[in-house]
């Protein structure tokens, strides 16, 4: 069961900044938000995760609500091999395992 | 390093054969998750292993099995396959399962066609 709500698709024009939303409204206090990216049927590739601040690495920055019941993805300057489906994943634990919720994520399609 | 490696990248088999998936984590990791793909339901996770343990298990039905080796190796078997498990299977990796912990890391995963 999908916790997550993504826009199906979006353009983003090359160089421009992308940012890409997510819905979690039903987020508990221990639970992370994780993004990755899938291309071309490949393995997702792990993009960047937080919890309740900001945060930023090589790739991209994410950014939480205060209430966390939603999340931007931030590509600062989309590249044409930015053009994969993204994820928006609640990454649930218990005390005996977790697991990822995928949701349907977004395509997106940067454009020269 | 080394990725996440598994093996077979393809595979065919007929229905109501079974068939075994392997995936090598990344050297040191300890807990391994398989998810299958299929482009009606998406991502769907099948189950988790750490320490040979099966930790949590998704909604599937008990045709799909998995263990975990002392290596921290696993294999997903699928017995009396059924068209509809034709998917790209994936199997990640992290250090530990515990939330936030770390980043879990995807393999190219195995395609499997049943016919």
């Amino acid at each position: 069961d999908a916790k997550t709500t993504q826009p199906p698709s979006m353009d983003c024009a090359e160089g421009r900044a992308a940012n890409l939303p997510c819905n979690h409204s039903t987020i508990s206090g221990n639970e992370y938000v994780y993004w990755y990216r899938q291309i071309h049927s490949q393995g997702p590739q792990y993009i960047i995760h937080g919890l309740k601040n900001n945060e930023t690495n090589e790739m991209a920055s994410l950014i939480i609500t205060e209430d966390r019941k939603s999340s931007t993805l931030i590509l600062p300057h989309a590249t044409l091999r930015d053009t994969a489906v993204y994820y928006c994943i609640v990454r649930v634990g218990f005390n005996t395992g977790n697991q990822f919720y995928f949701g349907t994520g977004t395509s997106l399609t940067v454009i020269p | 390093k080394a990725g996440v490696t598994q093996t077979p990248r393809y595979l065919i088999k007929t229905r109501g054969q079974q068939v075994t998936l392997s995936c090598s984590p990344i050297s040191g990791h300890r807990s391994v998750s398989w998810y299958q793909q299929t482009p009606g339901q998406g991502l769907q996770f099948l189950f988790e292993y750490f320490s040979e343990t099966q930790r949590n298990k998704g909604n599937f039905p008990g045709r799909f099995s998995g263990r975990q080796f002392s290596n921290s190796r696993s294999e997903m078997n699928v017995s009396t396959l059924e068209l509809g498990d034709s998917a790209l299977y994936l199997c990640a990796s992290s250090l530990t399962p515990q939330i936030g912990d770390t980043e879990a890391f995807f393999g190219q995963g195995t395609r499997l066609t049943v016919v």
